[in-house]
C-alpha cells in the first residue's frame, strides 16, 4: 500500500499569513490526491481533488499543487475558520490511504 | 440538500455484530460509489470499504476483510456495513462518504470522498 506522509505535524501560523502543507507519497500517485479539512467534532470536508481542483464552494485561498510523490496544499491569508486538521488522501491505487494529518494552529 | 445520515453505532461487546446504516438524500444514490471511513479516538482517517453504485464491486481494507461486509439497497437509498467479530481496535467513529469513484472496464477506480455523513461512534468494550 502507498504510505502518505504529511509534514509538518503541526503548523503555527498567524491569521492573514500563508500556510504551506506537504504530503509525500511512498510511490507516485500521479494527480490522484485529495485534501480534506476537519474541525473538532466534525466530519472531514473535501477541499481539493485531482491534486489541484477545488471542490464546490471552497474559497480560492485554498490551492493545491504538485503531482507524483510531492503534493502541496497552500492556504493563503489564513482566516480564523481555517484553523483545523488537514489530511491528504491518495486514490491512485487500492487501498486508498490517508496521511496522518497536519494541524494548523493559531500562532 | 445532499445529505448522508449514519446510524447503528453504540457500545458493543468484543465479538459483537452490529450493522451500520447510512441513509442518503438529495442525489441519485445509485449513480455513486459509496465508502466507509473510520477514525479511532484522537487518530487519523482510515479507509474501511467501498462499494460500486450498482453494488457489484466491493473493496475492503485488510484490517476488516473477512469480518465486515459492505452492501447497499438502492431502492431505499441506504448503505450498510455489517460488522462481525468486533475487536477493541475497531473502536472508532464510522463515516459514510459519497465516493467520486467510477467504473471502467468492469473495474472500480477509487476517487475522492466529496460528501460525508456526521459519523456514528462504535465502541467495542466489555
Amino acid at each position: 500500500e502507498i504510505v502518505m506522509t504529511q509534514s509538518p505535524a503541526t503548523l503555527s501560523v498567524s491569521p492573514g499569513e500563508t500556510a504551506t502543507l506537504s504530503c509525500r507519497a511512498s510511490q507516485s500517485v500521479s494527480s490522484n490526491l485529495a485534501w480534506y479539512q476537519q474541525k473538532p467534532g466534525q466530519a472531514p470536508r473535501l477541499l481539493i481533488y485531482g491534486a489541484s481542483t477545488r471542490a464546490s464552494g471552497i474559497p480560492a485561498r485554498f490551492s493545491g499543487s504538485g503531482s507524483g510523490t510531492e503534493i502541496t496544499l497552500t492556504i493563503s491569508s489564513l482566516q480564523s475558520e481555517d484553523f483545523a486538521v488537514y489530511y491528504c488522501h491518495q486514490y491512485n491505487n487500492w487501498p486508498p490511504t490517508f496521511g496522518q494529518g497536519t494541524k494548523v494552529e493559531i500562532k | 440538500e445532499v445529505q448522508l445520515l449514519e446510524s447503528g453505532g453504540g457500545l458493543v461487546q468484543p465479538g459483537g455484530s452490529p450493522r451500520l446504516s447510512c441513509e442518503a438524500s438529495g442525489f441519485t444514490f445509485s449513480s455513486y460509489a459509496m465508502s466507509w471511513v473510520r477514525q479511532a479516538p484522537g487518530k487519523g482517517l482510515e479507509w474501511v470499504s467501498t462499494i460500486s453504485g450498482g453494488g457489484g464491486s466491493t473493496y475492503y481494507a485488510d484490517s476488516v476483510k473477512g469480518r465486515f461486509t459492505i452492501s447497499r439497497d438502492n431502492s431505499r437509498n441506504t448503505l450498510y456495513l455489517q460488522m462481525n467479530s468486533l475487536r477493541a481496535e475497531d473502536t472508532a467513529v464510522y463515516y459514510c462518504a459519497r465516493d467520486r469513484g467510477y467504473i471502467s472496464s468492469s473495474r472500480l477506480f477509487p476517487d475522492a470522498f466529496d460528501i460525508w455523513g456526521q459519523g456514528t461512534m462504535v465502541t467495542v468494550s466489555s
